[in-house]
């Protein structure tokens, strides 16, 4: 059974910081580039950035670039989103997610249940 | 960044067919996906590669694409189709991956 269970989301005020965290289990975690999308409250779903198998290389959409860090511990099955000098148009649901169907493997498209986030003053 | 164009809303009867599109530059050169996604759920694959349908996805989903153009098809669509649909397809040399806007379809 494929489980992905995001945690560290919160209210916090612009420019602050969050961490999230995205523990997996019942697949190959260590196998698997792993992605966040996030959306915000009544909006469409939105990439924020994909790690590979290995953690040596990250991709971020233009807005969150420089601002926010993803990471992985393949030891812990463990994804992360390290969220540094946050803004209002953060505010958003944030989930991890293996997105399958773009690797050719669309019946192992696995996402967690979210966790939110709500930047403000 | 490219964008992917999808109309905000979809409205059919049950058991009329419901067509879903998806533009963008570049479609007709990469693969695209589509999403559904009910009201306080996560997101399932309807469609993959453009037009091929995953295992447990009913029949009457179907996908086809022209030139630069996606469309989801729902043929003799339910009230349980009723959802927010989502293309999406990958850029950047397939580092990113970028989802239109989402489709409400009302079945009623």
């Amino acid at each position: 059974h494929v489980q992905l269970l995001e945690s560290g989301g919160g209210v916090v005020q612009p420019g602050r910081s969050l961490r999230l965290s995205c523990a997996a289990s019942g697949f190959s975690f260590n196998t698997s580039g792993m992605h966040w999308v996030r959306q915000a409250p009544g909006k469409g779903l939105e990439w924020v950035a994909v790690i590979s198998k290995d953690g040596s290389t990250e991709y971020y959409r233009e807005t969150v670039k420089g601002r926010f860090t993803v990471s992985r511990d393949n030891s812990q099955n463990t994804l992360y989103l390290q969220m540094d000098s946050l803004r209002p148009e953060d505010t958003a649901l944030y989930y991890c997610a293996f997105i399958g169907a773009i690797y050719g493997v669309p019946m192992e498209d696995y996402w967690g249940r979210g966790t939110l986030v709500t930047i403000s003053a | 960044s490219s964008e992917l164009t999808q109309p905000p809303s979809v409205s059919v009867s049950p058991g009329q067919t419901a067509r879903i599109t998806c533009s963008g530059d570049g479609l007709d050169r990469k693969y695209s996906y589509w999403y559904q996604q009910k009201s306080g759920q996560a997101p399932v694959v309807v469609m993959y590669e453009d037009s091929k349908r995953p295992s447990g996805i009913p029949e009457r989903f179907s996908g086809s694409s022209s030139g630069a153009m996606l469309t989801l098809i729902i043929s003799e669509a339910q009230v349980e189709d009723e959802a927010d649909y989502y293309c999406y397809s990958t850029e950047k040399y397939g580092n990113h991956v970028i989802f239109g806007a989402g489709t409400k379809l009302t079945v009623l």
